[in-house]
């Protein structure tokens, strides 16, 4: 069964800083997810990554394979980005439709 | 609006009750997931459906009941639930490739007492 590590749990900062956090898996994955979760509940998926690097806006994902380990960078944070950030795999299930496995989460918080 | 509902959106049940959560999908999708998320703990995968055929049962109890009837709608029917199963339960769709983007619905808050 696949781990998922996310670290850190927490993270309290500043707006306008820059954004670390890291999530690292055990065995091999189709892809790794970064989703984001607001207070009520609802989960927004950010990036869906198999390689490389994706960028959108003021986020930024990265994944290295060889390691089993992905960032999230957050530039120029703002009050607004303060959410839950999950990492979550996904791994070849041979149905076609793969369900995830996800970390405990980063609870961040960005001060004004 | 999401793409994907999920009513209701509260639920308060007593163990001996009967109730079922409906998901809904407007994205033309044809996979379709249960999520359990309980207090502290992170989320868990429970059902998967792929063209209305179950293709991942997470070692779920049987007292939780997964009903696709077809690619849009999905059900999780509910029954002499236990305190423990409390929890937010969250549906989501896909497109039925791997991988592919999930996407969420809003999630139904569960209680049970």
């Amino acid at each position: 069964k696949n781990e998922v590590e996310q670290s850190p749990q927490n993270l309290t900062a500043q707006e306008g800083e820059f954004i670390t956090i890291n999530c690292s898996y055990s065995v091999g994955i189709s892809a790794l997810h970064w989703l984001q979760q607001h207070p009520g509940g609802g989960i927004v998926s950010l990036f869906m990554l198999s390689s490389g690097k994706k960028k959108h806006g003021r986020l930024i994902a990265t994944i290295n394979i060889q390691e089993k380990h992905s960032s999230l960078h957050i530039t120029a944070s703002h009050p607004r980005d303060s959410a839950v950030y999950i990492c979550a795999v996904s791994y070849y299930s041979g149905g076609g439709a793969d369900g995830l496995t996800f970390g405990k989460g980063t609870h961040l918080i960005i001060q004004p | 609006e999401t793409g994907v509902t999920q009513t209701p959106r509260h639920l308060v049940m007593g163990m001996t009750n009967k109730k079922s959560l409906k998901c809904e999908q407007h994205l033309g999708h044809n996979a379709m997931y249960w999520y359990k998320q309980s207090a502290k703990k992170p989320l868990e995968l429970m059902f998967v459906y792929n063209f209305k055929e179950q293709t991942e049962n997470n070692s779920v109890p049987s007292r939780f009941s997964p009903e696709c009837p077809n690619s849009s709608h999905l059900f999780l029917h509910l029954h002499t639930l236990q305190p423990e199963d409390s929890a937010l339960y969250l549906c989501a769709s896909s497109q039925p490739r791997s991988p592919e983007t999930q996407y969420f619905g809003p999630g139904t808050r569960l209680l049970v007492l």
